[in-house]
């Protein structure tokens, strides 16, 4: 079955400096994978999506993220953090036992603090 | 386009009472997704529509939970008899496609739901 880890619940950076947050993923085939942020009172955002196209992925509001099949991992970052980036960010592998049901599987969720 | 709609943004309950939520999606999008989210949490999926017909449903959807898509465009996720473990965020999805690599969800602000 597919799954995602996201490996930190917590993460706190000061304004300008990078942001990296963490996803493994377990798949048994070439997993689609997605990073959806999720505001305060918003709904859920998504920041980018791997489709097997390139293994860098970019986003909007400058976020990207890296595909690595031998790490199994999809790590997301951004070269300077905005206290607007502070929020709540979503790993997520697209489920079915080939992927091409359309259910998404969420991690469990990294908040990302920005300090002034 | 005004994106995914849904009503009641808020709703609280009394256990045992019956609940409904609808989902207006983005038009022309032929699928459309339901999604539970409890505090602290990622979201779980919990069914999905291709036009009217029901292709999926996750065993977290009990018999007292019941989701329809009449016309193929908005839906409703009808609670029965609400218990206080049902206290979430309800969250509803659509997109275009038939599940490819290129397919991507839109998600709709959520319904709170609050059972006492």
């Amino acid at each position: 079955a597919q799954s995602v880890t996201q490996l930190d619940s917590h993460v706190s950076v000061s304004e300008g400096t990078p942001v990296l947050l963490r996803c493994n993923y377990s798949s048994s085939y070439s997993p689609s994978l997605f990073w959806y942020v999720q505001h305060p009172n918003k709904g859920l955002q998504l920041l980018l999506k791997y489709t097997s196209a390139a293994t860098l992925v970019k986003g909007i509001n400058g976020f990207e993220a890296e595909f690595k099949k031998s790490e199994t991992s999809f790590h997301l970052t951004k070269p300077s953090a905005h206290m607007s980036d502070a929020a709540e960010y979503f790993c997520v592998v697209r489920g079915g036992s080939s992927g091409n049901t359309g259910k998404l599987i969420f991690g469990q969720g990294t908040t990302l603090q920005v300090k002034p | 386009d005004t994106g995914v709609s849904q009503n009641p943004r808020h709703k609280i309950t009394k256990r045992g009472q019956n609940v409904t939520f609808r989902c207006d999606p983005i038009s022309e999008h032929n699928r459309l997704y339901w999604y539970r989210q409890t505090l602290g949490q990622g979201p779980e999926f919990l069914t999905y529509f291709q036009n009217e017909a029901q292709l999926e449903k996750s065993r977290l959807l009990s018999d007292r939970f019941s989701a329809e898509r009449p016309k193929g465009s908005f839906s409703t996720l009808e609670i029965q008899r609400t218990e206080q473990g049902d206290s979430a965020m309800y969250l509803c999805a659509s997109s275009f496609g038939s599940g490819g690599y290129q397919e991507t969800q839109y998600f709709g602000p959520g319904t709170r739901l609050l059972v006492l």
